[in-house]
């Protein structure tokens, strides 16, 4: 049984330009959730989609956005990249009712 | 506004010196209470998930508990390979989840 999966791994672009990571959650969730986690600190909560709308938002501006499709799987997208935007994104599953989330390895972004 | 605070920043201890560590935290109506084990680069490892005061669980060499106002991890006997970033998070009554910043531990052999 896959769990979360994210790609790509690892990404650099430059300031100003526009990013989409993609997610599959594991088998049997369907509902997702993106965090931005910086370097030294925790995950800080993006958004959350379920039934492919966006259900809650974290204090992230609308250069955030995202996406969810009918088999679950889910794009995280950043459009004009700043410097601050380098960091690990992580995606995370869960099935509705449940509150425990599971993990994807990350997408390493870095913004030069 | 709902805030989660882990300590130690960092915890160094030898292969068998026991110990605890700590999330305090504050709420709005806690729907749970998880902690996560992250490797650097990694994505955070699922390990626990507390609802209520008093709940306890075990899970080989780690123990959490939860009260009304904090949640201890404690480590019992640790192995190098228990060195890791651990992570707690809460999740309040509107859905909100909020991570502490995390505990990095070196057991040394």
């Amino acid at each position: 049984d896959a769990g979360v999966t994210q790609s790509p791994t690892h990404l650099i672009k430059t300031r100003g330009q526009q990013v989409t990571l993609r997610c599959s959650p594991k088998s049997g969730h369907d509902t997702v959730s993106w965090y931005q986690q910086a370097l030294g600190q925790g995950p800080q909560f993006i958004f959350q989609y379920y039934e492919e709308e966006e259900r809650q938002r974290g204090n992230f501006p609308d250069r955030f956005s995202g996406h969810q499709f009918p088999n679950y799987s889910s794009e995280l997208n950043v459009n004009a990249l700043l410097l601050g935007d380098s960091a690990l994104y992580l995606c995370a599953s869960r099935a509705v009712g449940v509150e425990t989330q599971y993990f994807g390895p990350g997408t390493r972004l870095l913004v030069l | 506004e709902d805030q989660v605070t882990q300590s130690p920043e960092a915890l160094r201890l030898q292969e068998g010196e026991s110990s605890s560590l700590n999330c305090s935290y504050t709420v709005s109506g806690l729907r749970g209470l998880f902690w996560y084990r992250q490797d650097p680069g990694k994505g955070p490892e699922f390990l626990f998930t507390l609802y209520s005061a008093g709940e306890e669980k075990e899970k080989e060499r780690l123990k959490a508990t939860l009260t009304k106002k904090e949640s201890f991890l404690h480590i019992t006997a640790p192995k190098p390979e228990d060195s890791a970033t651990y992570l707690c998070a809460v999740q309040a009554r509107n859905n909100d989840m909020r991570f502490g910043a995390g505990t990095r531990l070196t057991v040394k052999p």
